[in-house]
């Protein structure tokens, strides 16, 4: 089965400057890349997501990079901000598998933007 | 929209109970997951079904965990009997037909239970 492992595990940066979260998978047959947010008690929502057809795709201040020869996928956020401070995790998934939807979670990553 | 509704939000019980979650998930969604959220391990998905149909259940830790879901917009989550290690945060997530490759999944604020 798919294996996702997400680095690194806690980050702190200052206000205003850029955090980037990355993750590998392992399977070559995953094609669908998406990230979720999660804040303090709540549930995980997403945030962004990428497809195996493109290699890069922006909202806003995030974005989010695709290698597939290399099966590594990273989030980047620019212009940090307190709010942007949660839980972050990554996520593969093989569409073509049918019905379901099955995600392969990341361990997360733990983001403080500190003021 | 209300979102995937869970309860209940919180629950402590004793080891050996029988502890039961519940799920109402998006309406329209036709396929739902539960997660176990843990600091050691992270999100693991327990069980997906879609259509009411399970699909996989190869997350179940063991025959002590079951999940059922009667129709569309209900599904439980059960534990008979609960032990200390089942303590955890538990979500269930929906989400909708694929349209295109659509994918996302919608979750729920999650319980947190505490088994003593």
């Amino acid at each position: 089965g798919e294996n996702v492992e997400q680095h690194p595990s806690t980050l702190s940066v200052q206000e205003g400057d850029s955090a980037v979260i990355k993750c590998t998978y392992s399977d070559s047959a995953s094609n669908y890349f998406p990230w979720y947010k999660q804040e303090l008690g709540k549930g995980p929502q997403l945030i962004i997501d990428i497809r195996s057809n493109v290699g890069e795709k922006k909202d806003q201040r995030i974005a989010v990079t695709l290698n597939k020869t290399a099966k590594h996928f990273s989030l980047h956020i620019t212009e940090t901000q307190p709010e942007d401070s949660a839980v972050y995790f990554c996520a593969a998934s093989n569409e073509l598998t049918g019905g379901g939807n099955k995600l392969t979670f990341g361990t997360g990553t733990q983001l403080k933007v500190e003021l | 929209d209300a979102g995937v509704i869970q309860s209940p939000r919180h629950e402590v019980t004793e080891m050996g109970q029988e502890v039961t979650l519940r799920c109402k998930p998006i309406s329209g969604h036709n396929s739902l997951f539960w997660y176990r959220q843990t600091m050691m391990r992270g999100l693991e998905l327990l069980i997906y079904f879609n259509n009411n149909v399970p699909i996989d259940d190869s997350g179940m830790p063991e025959d002590r965990f079951s999940a059922k879901m009667p129709n569309a917009s209900f599904s439980t989550l059960k534990i008979q009997p609960s032990e200390p290690r089942d303590s955890a945060v538990y979500f269930c997530a929906s989400s909708p037909p694929p349209t295109g490759l659509y994918n996302e999944q919608f979750f729920g604020p999650g319980t947190r239970l505490t088994v003593l």
